[in-house]
């Protein structure tokens, strides 16, 4: 198994520029998330699917889009890139509820807006 | 707001020595907490987890001590080793009727000098 994984590793964008980041996971996970960690702030969750076609907000949503066609990918899409949304972001998966197993990390992607 | 608070920031810790990291939360329907281990560029990684309706819970040199009255709980690193150097994260967790989000604290990032 790959567990999670996202590509890019890095990325520079300008500002209003649009990208998706990718996340992929071969476990089966229907819980899928997105969390940007920035220092001093610990990670935030920005937005999660609980399985495919079903997504929900999660604490820092404004500026970023997903959906969840199938069960292996969850994309991440930033709409209109701001300097606010440099950060390392961080895919996860798990079971239906986290507290069933492990959620996993993706090795992240770490965005620069200039 | 955040609904899971974390300290300290830092920590150096000689090694053997003990480190501990503590957080609090506001969030009574939590029920569940996971610590988290990250490595500089790697995402992070569930290290250790316990539910409210037990004090300790300890898995080899780690250790998790719950305060339900007082709403905390901390990591206890016993013997601490150099390779033990990592930010750590605490979180916390409900689960419900659209799954389960996961709420961090801020981090601590661990230096065990050798």
């Amino acid at each position: 198994n790959a567990g999670v994984t996202q590509t890019p590793k890095f990325q520079v964008l300008k500002t209003g520029q649009s990208m998706t980041l990718q996340c992929a996971q071969d476990m089966n996970h229907e819980y899928m998330s997105w969390y940007r960690q920035d220092p001093g702030m610990g990670l935030r969750l920005i937005h999660y699917s609980v399985g495919a076609g079903i997504t929900d907000q999660g604490e820092v949503p404004n500026g970023y889009n997903v959906s969840r066609s199938t069960t292996e990918d969850f994309p991440l899409r930033l709409l209109s890139a701001a300097p606010s949304q440099t950060s390392v972001y961080f895919c996860a998966s798990s079971l239906y509820y986290v507290s069933s197993g492990e959620q996993f990390f993706g090795p992240g992607t770490r965005l620069t807006v200039l | 707001q955040q609904q899971v608070k974390q300290s300290p920031q830092s920590l150096i810790v000689q090694k053997g020595g003990i480190s501990i990291i503590n957080c609090a939360y506001e969030n009574t329907a939590f029920d569940y907490f996971p610590w988290y281990q990250q490595f500089p560029g790697k995402g992070p990684a569930l290290l250790i987890a316990i539910r409210p309706d037990v004090s300790e819970k300890k898995e080899g040199r780690f250790t998790i001590s719950f305060n339900k009255s007082a709403k905390q709980f901390s990591l206890h690193i016993m013997d601490s080793q150099p390779g033990d150097s990592a930010t750590y994260f605490c979180a916390a967790s409900q689960d419900g009727t659209s799954g389960s989000r996961l709420t961090f604290g801020e981090g601590t990032q661990l230096t065990v000098n050798p």
